[in-house]
């Protein structure tokens, strides 16, 4: 099992370009989330998903666009990338039945 | 609204001097208090669950304690290579599972 994989590990950016983070699980779990780690901030929910077809604001869902077709995949989409946005992104995922929440190895992403 | 707070912010120890880090929480009703280690360019990795005042739970050096407002996790004879952010979170309220983390504790174990 590859666990959960995410890329970009890398991305600099523009203001106002957009890009897509990309998310992927082997698990078969049913929970997705995306956070972004600031320093001093810890992690912040900013979306995620119970199921496919199913998906829900976090603490801090501005800028950001989400979306869940398959059970595996749950990308990120930033719309108009903000110097505010420059974080470290992790995607994790989860059973429903649980909390043991298993982290990607994230995306360092700088917006210039 | 749930509000997690860790401290130190840093903690620097030498290889086998014992010390605690504290998670204290605020939350309306506990469903559980999570710890995770975070290696530096890595992603969190789960430890432990306590779900009760009293609980505790050990795996290796570590061991977590939880009270009613706080979590230790204390730490044995530490070697340098339990340096890593120590991060601690709660359930969030009408989120499914996911979780609200504190700022986190950085331990730095020099030899």
């Amino acid at each position: 099992n590859a666990g959960v994989t995410q890329t970009p590990k890398f991305q600099v950016l523009k203001t106002g370009q957009s890009m897509t983070l990309q998310c992927a699980q082997d698990m078969n779990h049913e929970y997705m989330s995306w956070y972004r780690q600031d320093p001093g901030m810890g992690l912040r929910l900013i979306h995620y998903s119970v199921g496919a077809g199913i998906t829900d604001q976090g603490e801090v869902p501005n800028g950001y666009n989400v979306s869940r077709s398959t059970t595996e995949d749950f990308p990120l989409r930033l719309l108009s990338a903000a110097p505010s946005q420059t974080s470290v992104y992790f995607c994790a995922s989860s059973y429903a039945g649980g909390y043991e929440q298993f982290f990607g190895p994230g995306t360092r992403l700088t917006v210039l | 609204e749930d509000q997690v707070t860790q401290s130190p912010e840093a903690l620097r120890l030498q290889e086998g001097e014992s010390s605690s880090l504290n998670c204290s929480y605020t939350v309306s009703g506990l469903r559980g208090l999570f710890w995770y280690r975070q290696d530096p360019g890595k992603g969190p990795e789960f430890l432990f669950t306590l779900y009760s005042a009293g609980e505790e739970k050990e795996k290796e050096r570590l061991k977590a304690t939880l009270t009613k407002k706080e979590s230790f996790l204390h730490i044995t004879a530490p070697k340098p290579e339990d340096s890593a952010t120590y991060l601690c979170a709660v359930p969030r309220d009408n989120a499914g599972n996911m979780l609200t983390f504190g700022g986190g504790t950085r331990l730095m174990v020099k030899p």
